[in-house]
């Protein structure tokens, strides 16, 4: 349960608000991810990180915008969103590149994110 | 297009009997697969994967899964529930060209085990 961390673990923000998303993973892993997640509805992968390189990028509005200074750490920073962002915010962590495919992902427990 | 399907949004059983959480793919390609558990409050934990060989795969818990290739399932089951199980299951399938990364979701199936 500890592997994968996430601060904050509730947050309530304004439209207008800027505020960051921590995920800290202390597995030796190196690709890390930001999904969302909406009641009823399927994991949306946002963003993946492999090496400190960003590998993918699903579509994601300009208004998310993520960062990973290192292997370890990944960060989403939030600017002028929306109500219909509201939802839960999960990170993972997994082992790659080279045999990724097969690996696991450990998931932190989410930031629950309430837009005003 | 490439999608996950968990028929049933919920399943409910009575403990101690045998539980199936079904799960079919869409996706070319011989994928990766995964089940997840999500407890309240809590992120996702892996509970087992099929990555080749033998189809019938053993995870934690006591839970194990089927891979049927010609059916394109991968259901999930467990000879005997426990209260304990109550939560929400995901099935998860990655298809080997996307570089090992993209992993498709299904929605969800919510196991309600009564004592």
């Amino acid at each position: 349960e500890t592997g994968v961390t996430q601060t904050p673990r509730h947050l309530v923000m304004g439209m207008t608000n800027k505020k960051s998303l921590k995920c800290e993973q202390h597995l030796g892993h190196n690709a890390m991810y930001w999904y969302k997640q909406s009641a009823k509805k399927p994991l949306e992968l946002m963003f993946v990180y492999s090496l400190e390189e960003r590998v993918e990028n699903n579509s994601v509005p300009s208004r998310f915008s993520p960062e990973c200074p290192n292997s370890s750490h990944l960060f989403l920073h939030l600017h002028t969103l929306q109500p219909e962002d509201s939802a839960l915010y999960l990170c993972a962590s997994s082992q790659g590149p080279g045999g990724a495919g097969a690996a696991e992902q450990y998931f932190g427990p989410g930031t629950r994110l309430t837009v005003t | 297009a490439q999608s996950v399907a968990q028929p049933e949004d919920q399943v409910n059983v009575a403990e101690g009997n045998p539980l199936t959480v079904k799960c079919t793919y869409s996706v070319s390609g011989n994928p990766y697969l995964f089940w997840y558990v999500q407890y309240p409050n809590r992120g996702l934990q892996f509970l087992l994967k099929y990555i080749t060989g033998d189809n019938l795969v053993k995870g934690s818990y006591g839970f194990e899964a089927e891979f049927n290739k010609s059916q394109t399932s991968f259901h999930l089951k467990k000879p005997s529930a426990l209260v304990s199980d109550s939560a929400l299951y995901f099935c998860a399938v990655r298809p080997p060209e996307t570089g090992g990364f993209k992993t498709i979701f299904g929605a969800g199936t919510r196991l309600f085990v009564k004592a």
